[in-house]
């Protein structure tokens, strides 16, 4: 089955940018899809498609992807981001259509 | 407002059923395909199963295969999942998600979710 690789956690500073990585064979040719998810909340779609936002997510929030890795960017970042990130991607070959990472927890210094 | 509101959780002997729904507002529900996403205590989200606008396709994870079935009623604007013969290893946070408005799912984002109901199968 395919297998989506996150760090266990990113820290950053406020302020400054966090980036959180999402490994997979060939990602490149995949959709990558980010959710984030605060505490006792249901997940939020922070970007989809590699890099388009959903509407009333803020512009510091982007994403891209090549080859092995999809990243996802959050530009000047705020105390009230600190959540977990999950990415997604589709996969027919795997035991489930819809494959997600196993989460990484940003925590703002 | 779009808004997905799950409810039938609780606590479920092994072996036991359990059918949760997913009541929604706000969007034309038989417009869309709609997944069921669990999240075990302290996990991460894993995918179930979803559903077709019409109900005509249908698809699970191999692991609830043969004894989950997903379902909807668009006349009542509501989601199902029957959940027969279930585990420990079944205990999650069930949550709804809002899917696409295509004809294929394959590859689209989930872009609303509810809050969840919690599902516990313990003795």
């Amino acid at each position: 089955s395919y297998v989506l690789t996150q760090p266990p956690s990113v820290s950053v500073a406020p302020g400054q940018t966090a980036r959180i990585t999402c490994g997979g064979n060939n990602i490149g040719s995949k959709s990558v899809h980010w959710y984030q998810q605060k505490p006792g909340q249901a997940p939020v779609l922070v970007v989809y498609d590699d890099s388009d936002r959903p509407s009333g997510i803020p512009e510091r929030f982007s994403g891209s992807n090549s080859g092995n890795t999809a990243t996802l960017t959050i530009s000047r970042v705020e105390a009230g981001d600190e959540a977990d990130y999950y990415c997604q991607v589709w996969d027919s070959s795997s035991d489930r259509l819809w494959v997600f990472g196993g989460g990484t927890k940003l925590t703002v210094l | 407002e779009v808004q997905l509101v799950e409810s039938g959780g609780g606590l479920v002997q092994p072996g036991g059923s359990l059918r949760l729904s997913c009541a929604a507002s706000g969007f034309t529900f038989s417009s869309y395909w709609m997944s069921w996403v669990r999240q075990a205590p302290g996990k991460g989200l894993e995918w179930v199963a979803n559903i077709k606008q019409d109900g005509s396709e249908k698809y699970y994870v191999d692991s609830v295969k043969g004894r989950f079935t997903i379902s909807r009623d668009n006349a009542k604007n509501s989601l199902y999942l029957q959940m027969n013969s279930l585990r420990a290893e079944d205990t999650a946070v069930y949550y709804c998600a809002r899917g696409t408005r295509g004809i294929a799912a394959a590859g689209t984002p989930f872009d609303y979710w509810g809050q969840g109901t919690l599902v516990t199968v313990s003795s």
